[in-house]
């Protein structure tokens, strides 16, 4: 059981790169939600999904965007990588809207 | 839309004590409410889960919750805790928005176990 993936484990960027973050789960999940932790800050809600070709805003959505074309797959882009988005990031999964959700093990960015 | 207070940033405790994480949330109706626990360089794992019904829940490593609407609350407790509860752990928040569903976390509270 694979559940959710997330790839790269860690990424230097420089200021003003673009990347994508891959999230992959195999649960048929239709809920998917991307989040960034900050110290003492918790776990911020980036973008969320609600099923395939449905998205929207979280509580941190400025410089992301976000797809889903696949019930599958919720990637993560960064258009220009600005120093303010160092941090790690987690990719979540759920069976719907409200029921516990199944975490990756994260990308730590971190952007010079 | 929903907020969540974890009040405590650090708690300290020894080893076989008693342990209570402070959860309060904001919303205008009776939320999705849960407690995660993350490992260092872990993700997260989820302790327990309240949803509806009896207000005492129940979850995994002896740890359980109380949901006290009157007070917004919803802290995490254990009887006696094991050096390797020493984590940080997450309250959050789930209700439905205009956008659809959203799940809000605190800020966390990390506690150590001193033997």
């Amino acid at each position: 059981n694979a559940g959710v993936t997330q790839t790269p484990k860690f990424q230097v960027l420089k200021t003003g790169q673009s990347m994508t973050l891959q999230c992959a789960q195999d649960m048929n999940h239709e809920y998917m939600s991307w989040y960034r932790q900050d110290p003492g800050m918790g776990l911020r809600l980036i973008h969320y999904s609600v099923g395939a070709g449905i998205t929207d805003q979280g509580e941190v959505p400025n410089g992301y965007n976000v797809s889903r074309s696949t019930t599958e797959d919720f990637p993560l882009r960064l258009l220009s990588a600005a120093p303010s988005q160092t941090s790690v990031y987690f990719c979540a999964s759920s069976r719907q809207g409200g029921q516990p959700q199944h975490f990756g093990d994260g990308t730590r960015l971190s952007i010079l | 839309a929903q907020s969540v207070t974890q009040p405590d940033i650090h708690i300290t405790v020894s080893e076989g004590a008693s342990l209570e994480l402070r959860c309060n949330y904001s919303y205008g109706a009776t939320p999705y409410l849960f407690w995660y626990v993350q490992s260092p360089g872990q993700g997260l794992q989820l302790l327990l889960k309240y949803f509806s019904g009896d207000t005492l829940v129940q979850g995994i490593k002896g740890f359980e919750a109380e949901f006290k609407r009157s007070q917004s609350s919803f802290n995490l407790r254990k009887p006696s805790v094991h050096w390797s509860d020493a984590a940080e752990y997450f309250c959050a928040v789930g209700a439905l928005n205009t956008g659809g569903f959203k799940t809000i976390f605190g800020a966390g509270t990390r506690l150590f176990v001193k033997a």
